[in-house]
């Protein structure tokens, strides 16, 4: 148990399109969904925390308006980079969280996105 | 923001050595967490860590939650070749309804 999907797994785009990853959680239904980023052999940094129903919460430095996040149902979250710019490529991860304990957040494999 | 230290970046080893690393932090943490992860892929838990001075075994893997709260460690015995990836230690502040600050990991290659 404890399954967490992504789709895309990669995903290659041109500047300036918007790019929509989602999140799923299979078995289980999740509160909370987490997204990260993580660039080439660095460490996974939290971008936002997505409640369902509610708009998320997003760390200091994460453009709201740039990477939109919607949690529309307890086993869904998308996040969706808009205008994306190369600097913008990156692996993204998204955690999805059981119960409210740390070792119930299950990650998903990640998409990888390419922007030329 | 908290930042976690860990160490160290890279290991080239022997099969059946053993192996340490560690993070530290600047500022505490209510658990400490262990993940490994494949290429391209998202991380998998190993351990978890919930008190200060906590030991937790998992098979050949062994890690301590630091009595300062500030630091903890991995160890692994008699690496095999499957335990090559990525190592990264993460902290969680809150009472685990938020999200986790990792480490900049440390990439384990065994030699055989």
């Amino acid at each position: 148990g404890a399954v967490v999907s992504q789709h895309p797994s990669w995903v290659i785009c041109k500047s300036g399109t918007s790019v929509k990853i989602e999140c799923r959680s299979l078995d289980f239904q999740a509160t909370t969904m987490f997204w990260y980023r993580q660039f080439p052999k660095q460490s996974l940094m939290l971008m936002a925390t997505s409640n369902e129903g509610s708009k998320a919460t997003y760390e200091q430095g994460v453009e709201k308006d740039k990477f939109l996040i919607n949690h529309a149902s307890l086993t869904l979250s998308t996040l969706t980079v808009t205008s994306a710019h190369p600097e913008d490529s990156s692996f993204y991860i998204c955690s999805a969280s059981r119960t409210n304990a740390y070792n119930e957040q299950f990650f998903g494999p990640g998409t990888r996105l390419t922007v030329l | 923001g908290q930042q976690l230290n860990q160490s160290p970046q890279s290991m080239f080893i022997q099969e059946g050595e053993d192996v340490s690393m560690n993070c530290t932090s600047s500022s505490i943490f209510n658990t400490w967490l262990w993940y490994k992860q494949d290429p391209g892929e998202g991380p998998v838990l190993l351990i978890a860590l919930y008190k200060a001075g906590e030991l937790t075994s998992n098979g050949r893997l062994t890690a301590q939650f630091g009595i300062t709260r500030k630091d903890s460690f991995l160890n692994i015995s008699a690496s095999i070749p499957s335990d090559v990836g990525i190592y990264f230690c993460a902290g969680g502040s809150g009472g685990g309804a938020d999200g986790l600050t990792f480490g900049k990991g440390t990439h384990l290659i065994i030699q055989p």
